[in-house]
């Protein structure tokens, strides 16, 4: 069966205070790996897609990295407005267009 | 913006009365998705749809149904609500002529039943 699991459930960070979040994930032959960034009331927004072990992708202070069996997130100086909850999930092989979510880190980065 | 939008986005309703959700999208997208999202559940999948009139269920499909009879709609019916579809519902669509894209996701409709 398909999961992920996010850590840690909740993190509080200085403004300026690196770290990463983790997405760690057990899939039956990974189509992508998805990173969601969500406001309180609001939809998720799409961050990144990630295809294969190695793979990374940047958008202004976060970094996504792939390993086989995990994806971690890195936050890099982050600002007050970095704060939201950052959802990962997960498409397979055996489960065509249906993505499989984990229940989310949110963050809270204090000025 | 993937030009999605959701109706209602709020709405009360009493156990056992129909409730039908309207995803609708200006882009003809070829698949587009229902999920539920629940404090310690996340987000989990209902139905979803591959084109017109095609459609599959997801995790938690049971007291659901959709409906695809235009590109750009997708409707989510409670044929009789219960207390346990208490939920925030989004739509999302996957741009692409195959499953295997990111999904976009709309803005969610709030559900309330009492």
């Amino acid at each position: 069966e398909d999961q992920v699991t996010q850590s840690p459930e909740a993190l509080r960070l200085q403004e300026g205070e690196s770290s990463s979040l983790n997405c760690s994930y057990t899939v039956s032959g990974l189509r992508g790996l998805f990173w969601y960034r969500q406001d309180p009331g609001k939809g998720p927004e799409f961050l990144f897609t990630l295809y294969s072990a190695g793979e990374e992708k940047e958008k202004e202070r976060l970094k996504a990295t792939l390993t086989k069996k995990e994806s971690f997130l890195h936050i890099t100086a982050p600002k007050p407005e970095d704060s939201a909850t950052y959802l990962c999930a997960v498409q397979g092989a055996s489960n065509t267009g249906k993505l499989i979510f984990g229940q989310g880190t949110t963050l809270q980065v204090k000025p | 913006d993937a030009g999605i939008t959701q109706s209602p986005r709020h709405k009360v309703t009493e156990t056992g009365t129909p409730v039908t959700l309207r995803c609708h999208q200006t882009e003809n997208h070829r698949y587009m998705y229902w999920y539920r999202q629940d404090p310690g559940h996340g987000l989990r999948l209902i139905h979803y749809s591959y084109g017109v009139k095609d459609t599959d269920k997801g995790e938690v499909s049971d007291g659901y149904s959709v409906s695809r009879s235009k590109t750009e709609d997708f409707l989510l019916t409670l044929e009789s609500a219960t207390s346990s579809q208490t939920s925030v519902y989004f739509c999302a669509i996957s741009e692409g002529d195959s499953s295997s894209y990111e999904q976009y996701f709309g803005p969610g409709t709030r559900l309330t039943v009492t």
